[in-house]
């Protein structure tokens, strides 16, 4: 069946520092592929999405590109901020389906 | 805030009672999703509604159900508890659209004691 595979947490980072969070799926066909962030106390807000191999979503400074020949949809971000510190969820749905999540990184930036 | 709004935010229950969790999604959206959330098995798709319809059914138990109304919002009933049922349940909606994103509810957390 469809699946997502995403590196256990947690991740601890200082402020500025490199981030990439691995994701990788197991689907038939062509899934489309997202992040979700869950800040505390919230529910899940969508990051950013792609729908195509290739594709490269991008959103407040993170990106993620849907490389189909590794199956892989890593997070990165370049500098990454205490106020990005929450868990992070990839998910893939197959068209008309429901999303399917990973099991969540926790990110933690300290200043 | 996403629009969609589920209550009550907490729910406390004993083993063996019923609770009913409401979830009103973001105007102008007919599809419903119910979700579960717990330390060990991560974020679990129950259950889907499109315009009052049922859709999609993931790994909803038996002791479980959901349903639509007329004015697309939804309810989630939880019978029998169990303490293994305590967990954080969201709801999510969308416009029903392919490959429209969903937006979460702040979740509604049941601890069953």
């Amino acid at each position: 069946g469809n699946s997502v595979t995403q590196m256990e947490g947690p991740v601890t980072l200082s402020e500025e520092a490199f981030l990439t969070i691995n994701c990788t799926y197991t689907a038939t066909g062509y899934p489309s592929l997202f992040w979700y962030v869950q800040y505390p106390g919230e529910g899940l807000q969508l990051l950013l999405k792609a729908t195509k191999a290739d594709d490269k979503g991008s959103n407040k400074g993170f990106e993620a590109t849907y490389r189909k020949e590794t199956t892989s949809f890593h997070l990165e971000k370049g500098s990454v901020q205490v106020s990005d510190s929450a868990v992070y969820f990839c998910a893939l749905s197959k068209r008309g389906t429901a999303l399917i999540f990973g099991k969540g990184t926790t990110l933690s930036v300290s200043s | 805030d996403s629009g969609v709004t589920q209550t009550p935010k907490h729910l406390i229950t004993a083993t063996g009672q019923r609770v009913t969790l409401r979830c009103s999604p973001r105007s102008g959206d007919l599809s419903v999703y119910w979700y579960q959330q717990s330390l060990d098995q991560g974020l679990q798709f129950l259950i889907q509604y499109y315009n009052g319809e049922e859709r999609a059914k993931g790994n909803i138990l038996e002791r479980f159900s959901a349903q639509q109304f007329p004015d697309l919002h939804s309810e989630l009933n939880l019978s029998s508890l169990e303490l293994g049922d305590s967990a954080l349940y969201f709801c999510a909606s969308t416009p029903g659209t392919a490959d429209s994103p969903l937006h979460f509810g702040n979740g509604t957390r049941l601890t069953v004691t």
